[in-house]
């Protein structure tokens, strides 16, 4: 597709279960980046892939928080035993790799909610 | 550590003067600042960069300067117009930043009022 794509784009779920979410990246971008935004709050980065490298998840908040990525495509951020504080809005961003000149483009989310 | 601060949450304009919206940043090894726009349910959506060998950037309404000595950074637009209502993100990316990591401030809510 043309942009980044996101699914599902709400989620609710139980507190204690575990939830998956998918990211489709722009076609050809190499570096794919996942952020959460909580309310009233900034973006907050979580993990960013490139290529082949091994990703950068400095940003997980804790060892319930994992991703995958499959080469240059698609993307999965796996949440385990959710906890009402990981309610967020959770972006997923491609970038082509090299510079930043244009940023990344962010998908438009998936809203999950922890009850 | 808030390395990227949006200090004003909100902002206030009237259809046709000019927003101002500021930011500031902690960590002198950033080389690379973005502006990203938001509306509600959508993703943020690239608006202006500029590199810090510049001061200034111009695309059309918008114009992003850059004072290097005082960490600080402005957008500005004019003249401001009712679609320009968002949320505005000011970013930050550079070496300690981890490769092409982006760190954002917490966003300023802009309201332009007809």
């Amino acid at each position: 597709g043309a942009g980044v794509s996101q699914s599902p784009s709400n989620k609710v779920t139980e507190k204690g279960k575990d939830v998956e979410l998918r990211c489709d990246p722009i076609s050809g971008h190499t570096a794919l980046y996942w952020y959460r935004q909580r309310l009233g709050q900034g973006l907050e980065f979580l993990i960013y892939f490139q290529g082949n490298s091994a990703p950068d998840k400095s940003g997980l908040p804790s060892d319930r928080f994992s991703a995958e990525r499959t080469g240059e495509s698609v993307s999965t951020l796996t949440i385990q035993r959710t906890q009402q504080e990981d309610s967020a809005v959770y972006l997923c961003a491609s970038s082509p790799g090299g510079g930043m000149h244009y940023g990344y483009t962010f998908g438009s989310g998936t809203r999950l909610t922890v009850v | 550590d808030q390395q990227v601060k949006q200090n004003s949450p909100s902002l206030s304009v009237q259809e046709g003067r000019i927003s101002i919206l500021n930011c500031d940043y902690t960590n002198s090894m950033f080389d690379y600042f973005l502006w990203y726009k938001k509306y509600p349910a959508e993703g943020p959506t690239f608006l202006i960069s500029i590199s810090s060998i510049k001061d200034k950037n111009e695309d059309g309404r918008f114009t992003v300067f850059l004072n290097k000595s005082a960490k600080h950074l402005s957008l500005h637009i004019v003249p401001s117009q009712p679609g320009d209502s968002a949320v505005y993100f000011c970013a930050a990316s550079g070496v300690t930043g981890g490769g092409n990591k982006l760190t954002f401030g917490t966003g300023t809510q802009l309201k332009v009022e007809l």
